[in-house]
């Protein structure tokens, strides 16, 4: 079965320093999403990503947060200059259409990044 | 806004016994309605969906769940867990088909042997 590949599994970074996280999604799929769970608390959407620009985004979505498709195959989150409240793990997601939640929507494994 | 609610952060049972988990929405209008389950070091995992139809949804693993347009309600159902059931369980909900999940807060459910 198809997977949403996240890497690193775990990234530990200082405090202002920028980090890149990093998923594969699924070859097919066009479309592409950010969500993170702060340990405790809900998974939160952060932002959905379309035909190279960004389609959707959430309030904590804020200047610190850029995503890029650099290649054909890799989505990457970068947040420029971390903060400790940035902890939390972080999960991609794709879908193969518009109709998301109707056409294979498929989470990868995680990111647990830890900022200290 | 719409919001999601999980009713029972942590559940304790014992293998065989019948587990429910409740889940409830707030939105007026059409929703998409879903559970996904998290085991231990692994990715999210739809356990099941309801776009519409038959409010009884029947999903992997022998869970069910049960709209309740009414109660704003979709809870989630097994007769009888198995100690490979422990995970955090996830209810959501989209309000279009873009995809976008509100997710609740999430049930820790520990099956005991």
């Amino acid at each position: 079965e198809p997977e949403v590949t996240q890497t690193p599994s775990h990234q530990v970074t200082q405090m202002g320093q920028e980090v890149i996280l990093r998923c594969v999604p699924i070859s097919n799929h066009l479309y592409f999403y950010w969500y993170r769970q702060i340990l405790g608390q809900k998974v939160e959407f952060l932002v959905s990503f379309y035909n190279n620009e960004i389609s959707e985004k959430s309030e904590i979505f804020d200047d610190q947060f850029s995503v890029e498709r650099p290649d054909g195959s890799n989505f990457t989150l970068k947040i420029r200059s971390t903060k400790l409240e940035d902890s939390a793990m972080y999960f991609c997601a794709s879908s193969e259409s518009g109709q998301g939640v109707n056409y294979g929507y498929t989470f990868g494994s995680g990111t647990r990044l830890t900022v200290v | 806004a719409q919001s999601v609610s999980q009713h029972n952060h942590h559940v304790i049972l014992s293998e065989a016994a019948s587990l429910e988990l409740g889940c409830n929405y707030s939105y007026g209008g059409t929703v998409n309605l879903f559970w996904y389950v998290q085991y231990p070091g692994q990715h999210l995992q739809l356990l099941l969906k309801y776009f519409s139809g038959d409010p009884l949804v029947k999903g992997i693993k022998g869970f069910e769940a049960e709209f309740i347009k009414s109660k704003f309600s979709f809870n989630l159902r097994k007769p009888s867990v198995q100690w490979s059931d422990t995970a955090e369980y996830f209810c959501a909900v989209t309000t279009d088909s873009w995809g976008k999940f509100q997710f609740g807060a999430g049930t820790q459910v520990v099956v005991t042997p």
